[in-house]
């Protein structure tokens, strides 16, 4: 079965520092996705890659950047963290056209 | 753009009462239809999915959703729902022509009493 590892499940850091989420796949999917996930907004897309080494921006890219040097691995980092970042991050991969596999969340506090 | 409508954003109901979650989506071509679930605390996972053929789909824990392309529609139901389908459910399209990007709808708050 798809395996989706988010680092960690509960964060807390202060404002300013710079943040790493981690997320790896053990299924060779070649399309890996970071998304933010708040209350009555649904999942909102924040980056995208689909090849190694390879990103895109999604719909709310302000504020993070992403890192994708191996295949399984995709970084999202907060570059200086502020407030309102602070929610639930969800790591997913897939194939093509594939349903996705989600990890099991980082709920991130910004302080 | 292809876009999906999730228009009940909570639902409550009592045990053994029927459900039915709409879904909507916008674009008129071939098109493939997934439902999530997260249930509380857990990662969002695959519900059910439809490519081609049958336009009823049978999911797991007895969930199933019907494709009607007259309607741009891919509803999910359940006959009877149980305290455990207490969840978020998402509606959702994979990409489509270039794109790498799915499309999610907004999502269903589902709540089930005892």
């Amino acid at each position: 079965d798809v395996k989706v590892t988010q680092s960690s499940r509960y964060l807390v850091k202060r404002t300013g520092e710079k943040v790493f989420l981690e997320c790896v796949q053990d299924m060779d999917h070649e399309n890996m996705f970071w998304y933010r996930q708040d209350p009555g907004l649904g999942l909102r897309l924040i980056y995208f890659s689909y090849d190694v080494k390879m990103k895109e921006k999604g719909d709310i890219p302000e504020g993070y950047s992403v890192s994708r040097e191996k295949k399984e691995r995709f970084s999202l980092i907060l570059e200086s963290a502020s407030t309102n970042q602070t929610s639930m991050y969800l790591c997913a991969s897939s194939l093509r056209n594939q349903p996705q596999h989600f990890g099991d969340g980082t709920r991130l506090s910004i302080l | 753009a292809q876009s999906v409508s999730q228009h009940n954003h909570h639902v409550i109901l009592s045990e053994a009462a029927s459900l039915e979650l709409g879904c909507n989506y916008s674009y008129g071509g071939t098109v493939n239809l997934f439902w999530y679930v997260q249930y509380p605390g857990q990662h969002l996972q695959l519900l059910l999915k439809y490519f081609s053929g049958d336009p009823l789909v049978k999911g797991i824990k007895g969930f199933e959703a019907e494709f009607i392309k007259s309607k741009f529609s891919f509803n999910l139901r359940k006959p009877s729902v149980q305290w455990s389908d207490t969840a978020e459910y998402f509606c959702a399209v994979p990409p489509s022509g270039g794109s790498y990007i799915p499309t999610f709808g907004r999502g269903t708050s589902l709540i089930v009493h005892p």
